[in-house]
């Protein structure tokens, strides 16, 4: 049972152009949210997070929105570049849970010039 | 300032034989967290180790098991190999202070890529 789903596998961009990337979650004990990007033969790299008392979180060209009565949190792109091209996983977090982070399967966002 | 390494980066070991890997946290890191990815999993925690202790564990069988070592340096162990487990494993290490702070600064190694025939 997938506990945090990224339903779109693949998203297609133009440059400059917004990307939203969107997560589901089904834990309600998730308290804690976070984005990564990962390239080809590289470890993921955190991008940004947002915690369950908040609705919104913002870091440069990034922003994550959460919705917790509808268990959905997405990642907006503005504006998109080619360099963003990557797979994106969201992940989530239990309070008290160390480091343990859950996370959903990924879209690969591509960015075309 | 280095990044995690995981060494090695690729692995073919044949079904039924065991493999260890290794992963050199960040100098300064003290919790190593052991990640598994595969097509149809996607990526699952396997363990987090701080100070020598195991502090969480995933839905692993048994035959998946992890150490760390006083220089904080961590390896898995895999016993008897199956098919499935062929992935990419990685690494993550973060200062082990603690809270969400220290989730945010967790950094992923790139992986070594395990085969198994």
């Amino acid at each position: 049972d997938q506990q945090v789903k990224q339903n779109s596998p693949s998203l297609s961009v133009q440059e400059g152009r917004i990307s939203i990337l969107n997560c589901d979650y089904t834990n309600s004990m998730f308290d804690y949210f976070l984005w990564y990007k990962k390239y080809p033969a590289e470890g993921p790299t955190f991008l940004i997070s947002i915690s369950s008392i908040k609705d919104k979180n913002e870091d440069g060209r990034f922003t994550v929105f959460l919705n917790k009565s509808a268990k959905h949190l997405s990642l907006h792109i503005v504006p998109s570049q080619p360099g963003d091209s990557a797979v994106y996983f969201c992940a989530a977090s239990v309070n008290n849970a160390g480091n343990m982070l859950t996370f959903g399967g990924g879209t690969r966002l591509m960015v075309k010039p | 300032k280095a990044g995690v390494t995981q060494t090695p980066r690729y692995l073919i070991k044949t079904r039924g034989q065991q493999v260890t890997l290794s992963c050199s946290p960040i100098s300064g890191h003290r919790s190593v967290s052991w990640y598994q990815q595969t097509p149809g999993q996607g990526l699952q925690f396997l363990f987090e180790y701080f100070s020598e202790t195991q502090r969480n564990k995933g839905n692993f069988p048994g035959r998946f098991s992890g150490r760390q070592f006083s220089n904080s340096r961590s390896e898995m162990n895999v016993s008897t190999l199956e098919l499935g487990d062929s992935a990419l494993y990685l690494c993550a290490s973060s200062p082990g202070t603690g809270g969400r702070i220290d989730i945010d600064e967790q950094y992923f190694g790139p992986g070594t890529r395990l085969t198994v025939t």
